[in-house]
């Protein structure tokens, strides 16, 4: 069984740019979660989507956005970079929201 | 103060020895409780998932959970190189409002295995 898949695993941006971020869960799952991870703050959860509605969201600023497609691919966005949105970006995907919770390898993005 | 602590580390040990990790935390509604490994340039992979109090063991990993002191724990017996990664202790709440797909993690454990 394929697992999480997030794509691109890398992006280079400049500050005011936007960035869209692609995860494809595990065939089954309709929960879709998303974290960022940096060395500072470690993991922190953003929101979670199922049935194409947000269910759950994190302390971010509203320029962190995100959507569920019908076949349960999500995607996020981020706009108006800043030099602090550098991180490594994990998607994650369980059967209805609740754990266990199975990541993809992430799409690290760096902000110039 | 973070919801979840957990001692950074980092951890060195020799091969084969039984490794301890552990976290604490606070918010006593926690009821689903987790352990993943990290490697470098790599998604965090589950290692043990527990509900409520308890131990549950898988091959040379075992946790424990203990609710009543907000302590939970990750032995690893027959440490190995190959265990060298990070480890990161994760709760959630449950079924139910703001608690969907949210896991909180703590900071994770940086472990070396050395042959």
């Amino acid at each position: 069984k394929a697992g999480v898949t997030q794509t691109p695993r890398y992006l280079i941006k400049t500050r005011g740019q936007q960035v869209t971020l692609s995860c494809s869960p595990i065939s089954g799952h309709r929960s879709v979660s998303w974290y960022q991870q940096t060395p500072g703050q470690g993991l922190q959860f953003l929101f979670e989507y199922f049935s194409e509605t947000q269910r759950n969201k994190g302390n971010f600023p509203g320029r962190f956005s995100g959507r569920q497609f019908s076949n349960s691919r999500s995607e996020m966005n981020v706009s108006t970079l800043e030099l602090g949105d550098s991180a490594l970006y994990l998607c994650a995907s369980s059967l209805e929201g609740l754990t266990p919770q199975h990541f993809g390898d992430g799409t690290r993005l760096s902000i110039l | 103060q973070k919801e979840v602590e957990q001692d950074p580390g980092p951890l060195s040990v020799p091969e084969g020895a039984i490794v301890s990790l552990n976290c604490t935390y606070s918010n006593s509604a926690f009821q689903y409780f987790m352990w993943y490994r990290q490697y470098s340039r790599k998604g965090p992979e589950l290692l043990m998932y527990t509900y409520s109090s308890g131990n549950k063991e898988d091959g040379r990993f075992t946790a424990q959970v203990d609710k009543s002191s907000k302590y939970i724990s990750l032995f690893i017996r027959d440490s190995q190189p190959s265990d060298s990664a990070t480890y990161l202790c994760a709760m959630s709440e449950g079924a139910g409002g703001t608690s969907y797909g949210k896991l909180t993690f703590g900071q994770g454990t940086i472990l070396t295995v050395h042959p």
